[in-house]
């Protein structure tokens, strides 16, 4: 079966740090991965996602880096960090086979960032 | 995108089932309904998925309208730990994004 990492699960950051979380996924090839945010009370919101190694495509402009470094890791970054980038972080995976229509996305426990 | 309305919150006795019901008047014919739910401080959990026939699986039942305008999850015997936000979306099929809304915040009563 597969199953999708995340790490850390908590981190707490000063303003103007560097930033890095990681996802893996196990017990599957070539899989679509995406980085997404979700602030507060609100939904989730697409910030990268990549289709194979070394393909990252960008969602919104921010100061947030995406990387590809192997098949089945992807990381976010960033050189410093804003105050507005506090929230839960999820990486999420899904087939590559898929339709674009049926599409199933799979999430993983998240990252809770706080930047003070 | 094709915009789902869902209630704000719902209250379900332990035991009993759950009917989450979902509006989905804008749906285009080759767009898949899609079901997730959130416990808190979680990640998103996949639930089921459908186009016009009606599917079960372990978790839940999705009964979808013949117009394909409205659905319902249903959960058929609740637990507490059925308690979450759940998330009715319809995938687009326009960029690579599930686009979550508010959802329904499911409190599963003991």
């Amino acid at each position: 079966s597969q199953t999708i990492h995340q790490w850390p699960a908590t981190l707490v950051q000063p303003v103007g740090s560097p930033l890095s979380l990681e996802c893996t996924v196990e017990g599957t090839s070539n899989p679509n991965l995406y980085w997404y945010r979700q602030a507060a009370g609100r939904g989730l919101q697409l910030l990268f996602y990549s289709v194979g190694i070394g393909q990252i495509s960008s969602e919104v402009p921010q100061n947030l880096s995406a990387s590809r470094p192997q098949d089945r890791q992807f990381i976010l970054s960033s050189k410093k960090l804003l105050l507005s980038d506090s929230g839960f972080y999820l990486c999420a995976w899904s087939r590559s086979i898929d339709s674009l229509y049926q599409e199933t996305q799979y999430f993983g426990p998240g990252t809770r960032l706080l930047v003070l | 995108d094709a915009k789902t309305t869902q209630p704000t919150s719902m209250d379900c006795a332990e035991g009993r089932a759950a009917n989450l019901p979902c509006n989905h008047s804008t749906i285009s014919g080759n767009e898949y309904v899609y079901w997730y739910r959130q416990i808190h401080s979680q990640g998103p959990q996949y639930i089921i998925h459908g186009l016009k026939n009606n599917e079960t699986n372990e978790m839940a039942s999705l009964i979808i309208t013949e117009d394909r305008k409205s659905s319902t999850l249903i959960l058929p015997h609740a637990t507490l730990r059925d308690t979450a936000v759940y998330y009715c979306i319809v995938r687009t099929g326009y960029g690579q994004n599930f686009v979550f809304g508010p959802g329904t915040r499911l409190s599963v009563l003991p």
